[in-house]
């Protein structure tokens, strides 16, 4: 199973909106609405910011959203803040009883 | 608090054995799917396997097929993966997490980690 295709860097400045893609097939990200997203900041264990494409924990930010089309997965990350400043991972099932994380975005506030 | 502690990384040469344990504790660990997931430091993250809450259903990555074992003691609140036969390429910080649960069904998210546990494999 190959790796979820991401970005491997985004940036922009304090205040904007960044959207970062996840590009699956129609074997896992376009079949399934299992995709969810993390967040990573360096030492630290990931967290789970997104499930099933666009449901958001509680507790986490309505600064991040999801949303799919076809293949592919996004994540939205509005009004930007130094703290987001992260790498994330996209991650869906894959219909063989597996799942496939992305290849990471590493997300840099300018 | 709603915890997952792991233990068991280690040196170990290539081909041998190493067994990691995933403590939980705060909620009802029977109840849960529970994963590993491997990352090499500085790269990203790799789903391992995972097994069902009463231990019936199990799922493995590819490359660990047939050389690594998921089980779980839910009156121990604790997973465990015996890795046999392990490689260079099996060296990463091993990850332990719940699935969260859904409207009664799997989500395949995971939405309480561990801090990791290091596994490091000489040749």
């Amino acid at each position: 199973q190959s790796a979820l295709t991401q970005p491997a860097s985004v940036s922009g400045s304090p205040g904007q909106s960044i959207t970062i893609s996840c590009t699956g097939t129609s074997s896992d990200v376009g079949n399934y609405n299992l995709v969810s997203w993390y967040q990573q900041h360096p030492g630290n264990a990931p967290k789970l910011i997104i499930y099933e494409v666009t449901k958001r924990p509680s507790g986490v930010s309505d600064r991040f959203s999801g949303s799919k089309s076809g293949n592919s997965a996004s994540l939205t990350i509005s009004g930007l803040q130094a703290e987001d400043e992260a790498d994330y991972y996209c991650c869906s099932y894959t219909g063989r009883s597996s799942l496939v994380f992305g290849g990471g975005t590493k997300v840099t506030v300018l | 608090e709603m915890q997952l502690v792991e233990s068991g990384g280690g040196l170990v040469q290539s081909g041998g054995s190493l067994g990691l344990s995933c403590a939980a504790s705060g909620f009802t660990f029977s109840t849960y799917w529970m994963h590993w997931v491997r990352q090499v430091p500085g790269k990203g993250l790799v789903w391992v396997s995972r097994m069902s809450g009463d231990g019936v259903y199990r799922t493995y990555a590819d490359s660990v097929k047939g050389r690594f074992t998921i089980s779980r003691d839910n009156a121990k609140n604790t997973l465990y993966l015996q890795m046999n036969s392990l490689r260079v390429e099996d060296m990463a910080i091993y990850y332990c997490a719940r699935e969260a649960l859904g409207a009664g069904r799997q989500t395949d998210a995971f939405d309480i980690w561990g801090q990791g546990t290091m596994v490091t494999v000489s040749s």
